[in-house]
């Protein structure tokens, strides 16, 4: 059972857009909600992140969006740029009890065309 | 600053062979450490995670084990490979439970 979903496997952006990831969890005990970037053969790389307790985020060009009642989450890249071409993937955890790891999406591939 | 090493960086085995994976982590103390798996198209999979030394939690029954013989390290081991232990292992460490995890560069496993 994926209690983490990333619906689209990958997405093509123009360069200078706004990319927008989508993910949707069913365990309603996740109270917090991470976004990685990852490029081939490395380690994810901390994004973003967002509690429960708000329903929006924002650093840079990305701003992830919370909605606790439809349990989703959606992270927004603006403008798109070249490097951020990559797989990105949305995690989350229940901070008061469950599994001490992260639970992930399987990502969605990232394409920005120039 | 905090970093975390993994090595080796990529390692090719034979169906049958033992594994050891290593981890570490600088700049901080007692961090929560994990164990990822990440097979080809698909997501990361919890394995293994550790609150401290000795303590060792498993997420899923597999073929693997883990050890944290010191506050900082972190080792992923087999005793005898299969050819689905094929992936690309990632250590990550945190601060508090449940809160962000910072991961290391991974290590790509081929069993063969």
């Amino acid at each position: 059972d994926q209690q983490v979903k990333q619906n689209s496997p990958s997405l093509s952006v123009q360069e200078g857009r706004i990319s927008i990831l989508n993910c949707d969890y069913t365990n309603s005990m996740f109270d917090y909600f991470l976004w990685y970037k990852k490029y081939p053969a490395e380690g994810p790389t901390f994004l973003i992140s967002i509690s429960s307790i708000k329903d929006k985020n924002e650093d840079g060009r990305f701003t992830v969006f919370l909605n606790k009642s439809a349990k989703h989450l959606s992270l927004h890249i603006v403008p798109s740029q070249p490097g951020d071409s990559a797989v990105y993937f949305c995690a989350a955890s229940a901070r008061g009890g469950g599994a001490d790891g992260l639970t992930f999406g399987k990502g969605t591939h990232l394409i920005i065309q120039p | 600053s905090q970093t975390i090493h993994q090595w080796p960086a990529t390692l090719v085995q034979p169906v049958g062979s033992p594994l050891s994976l290593e981890c570490t982590v600088e700049g901080t103390s007692n961090p929560n450490l994990y164990w990822y798996r990440q097979a080809a198209g698909r997501g990361l999979q919890l394995l293994f995670y550790s609150v401290g030394i000795g303590q060792i939690s498993s997420e899923v029954p597999q073929n693997l084990s883990a050890s944290r013989p010191q506050d900082r390290q972190f080792i992923l081991s087999s005793k005898k490979l299969l050819l689905s232990d094929s992936g690309f292992y990632l250590c990550a460490w945190s601060v508090l439970q449940g809160q962000t995890q910072y991961f290391g560069p991974g290590t790509r496993l081929l069993v063969l």
